[in-house]
């Protein structure tokens, strides 16, 4: 079936570059997300690539994705301390209503 | 623009007890969903809902119940509650095509005791 793993804890230095891993078993997900998640707060679309895509960059965040291996990641440069968060990789999976399929979440603690 | 409301923030349930968590959203969007949140497991899908009148199962739907009377509302129904019910739920919406990005209420956390 269709699985998202991440690793589950991310700890940087203020100003440092954070890259946040993500494999996926579903070939056919047409887009890739990156979810953030703030304490006590719901999930915010961070970002996302569409799957013809192999690298798409918005202002501080960059996303690799390497088709092949199912292999997604997250880099923020400079990262700043309200980037602390959980970060959620997700895919949109196969079938007529293509559900969010989401990992278990990456804390990212930034440290001073 | 309110987005996605959820009623109650916090709940605390005996075991057997039933409730229902609200969710509305006013941003005419087809596509509803339900997933709840427990540490190192991320997000499951519980439930959802394509349409007015159409549900159906996702990952987890044991133990619970849902509807879709109208394109706003999608209720969550725990019919007797158990201990292993105990986590965050999260309420979602989506437009039903292009790019599918979800927009989540700010979640019930239910503890049941």
């Amino acid at each position: 079936g269709e699985d998202v793993e991440q690793s589950l804890f991310l700890s940087v230095r203020e100003g440092d570059s954070s890259v946040i891993n993500c494999t996926y078993t579903d070939s056919s997900s047409t887009y890739l997300y990156w979810y953030k998640q703030e304490p006590g707060a719901g999930l915010q679309l961070l970002t996302y690539i569409f799957s013809n895509m192999d690298m798409k960059q918005d202002q501080r965040l960059t996303v690799l994705l390497n088709k092949k291996d199912k292999h997604l990641s997250l880099r923020i440069a400079d990262t700043q301390t309200g980037d602390s968060a959980i970060y959620f990789c997700a895919e949109g999976g196969s079938g007529g209503y293509n559900k969010l399929i989401f990992g278990a979440g990456t804390r990212l603690a930034v440290h001073p | 623009n309110a987005g996605v409301t959820q009623t109650p923030k916090f709940q605390v349930l005996k075991t057997g007890q039933s409730m229902t968590l609200q969710c509305a959203q006013d941003m005419n969007h087809e596509y509803m969903s339900w997933y709840r949140q427990d540490p190192g497991m991320g997000l499951r899908l519980i439930h959802y809902s394509v349409g007015a009148g159409i549900t159906d199962q996702g990952e987890v739907p044991n133990g619970y119940n849902v509807s879709r009377s109208t394109t706003e509302d999608f209720p969550l129904r725990l019919l007797s509650a158990a201990p292993s019910q105990t986590s965050v739920y999260f309420c979602a919406s989506r437009r039903d095509r292009g790019v599918r990005e979800a927009f989540f209420g700010q979640g019930t956390r239910l503890t049941v005791v």
